[in-house]
């Protein structure tokens, strides 16, 4: 275990559906992370918060929807998604994002399918 | 715009051969470049790291080599075991979000 820990594992919703994706980590981290994995591709940052507030966001399409609560917990709110879409979703958390730790721990991902 | 570019995409080695895995960098101002090992089911998680001001690191069986006029490093891993099999990415952070190679599918036969 790394200590990050997602739920649910794996998903499968229809284009016009409106799920969530949670992340939760008790590591002390300040910064988390959304990341989508696609075969064959790099590692997509989607986001990033650090101490709740989001630092970046990489034009990802408004059908995506993050969430940080506080700086243990962290959504991605989804609705009306296309099959494109279908991956794995990884969150990930540091201790700082502009830090010399750098470190990511992820979770082990929820994989989505997009129908 | 890739700023990590990661080779080979796939790789395949015997039992007890060595892996070699490259990755270069754009943006100079990257101070720290980790390789992650992803098992299938898995999400990534931290293999061995390096910093700039040495140019080799070893843990045990793993190896990161380091040039930095070349703006590249590399992960070898010697005596390779089918447990090996994995994917590799590297990544490069510091003062900056890590940004990640596209992977390295590594496959290591008995």
């Amino acid at each position: 275990e790394t200590g990050v820990t997602q739920t649910p594992r794996h998903l499968v919703m229809g284009m016009t559906n409106k799920k969530s994706l949670k992340c939760e980590q008790h590591l002390g981290h300040n910064a988390m992370y959304w990341y989508k994995q696609s075969a064959k591709k790099p590692l997509e940052l989607m986001f990033v918060y650090s101490l709740e507030e989001r630092v970046e966001n990489n034009s990802v399409p408004s059908r995506f929807s993050p969430e940080c609560p506080n700086s243990s917990h962290l959504f991605l709110h989804l609705h009306t998604l296309q099959p494109e879409d279908s991956a794995l979703y990884l969150c990930a958390s540091s201790q700082d994002p502009h830090g010399l730790n750098t470190e990511a721990f992820f979770g082990q991902g929820t994989r989505l399918t997009v129908v | 715009q890739q700023q990590v570019k990661q080779s080979p995409q796939s790789l395949i080695v015997q039992k007890g051969g060595i892996s070699i895995i490259n990755c270069a960098y754009e943006n100079t101002a990257f101070d720290y470049f980790p390789w992650y090992q992803q098992f299938p089911g898995k999400g990534p998680a931290l293999l061995i790291a390096i910093r700039p001001d040495v140019s080799e690191k070893k843990e045990g069986r793993f190896t990161i080599s380091f040039n930095k006029s070349a703006k590249q490093f590399s992960l070898h891993i010697m005596d390779s075991q089918p447990g090996d099999s994995a994917t590799y990415f590297c990544a490069a952070g510091g003062s900056y979000i890590p940004t990640f190679g596209r992977g390295t599918s590594l496959i290591v036969h008995p």
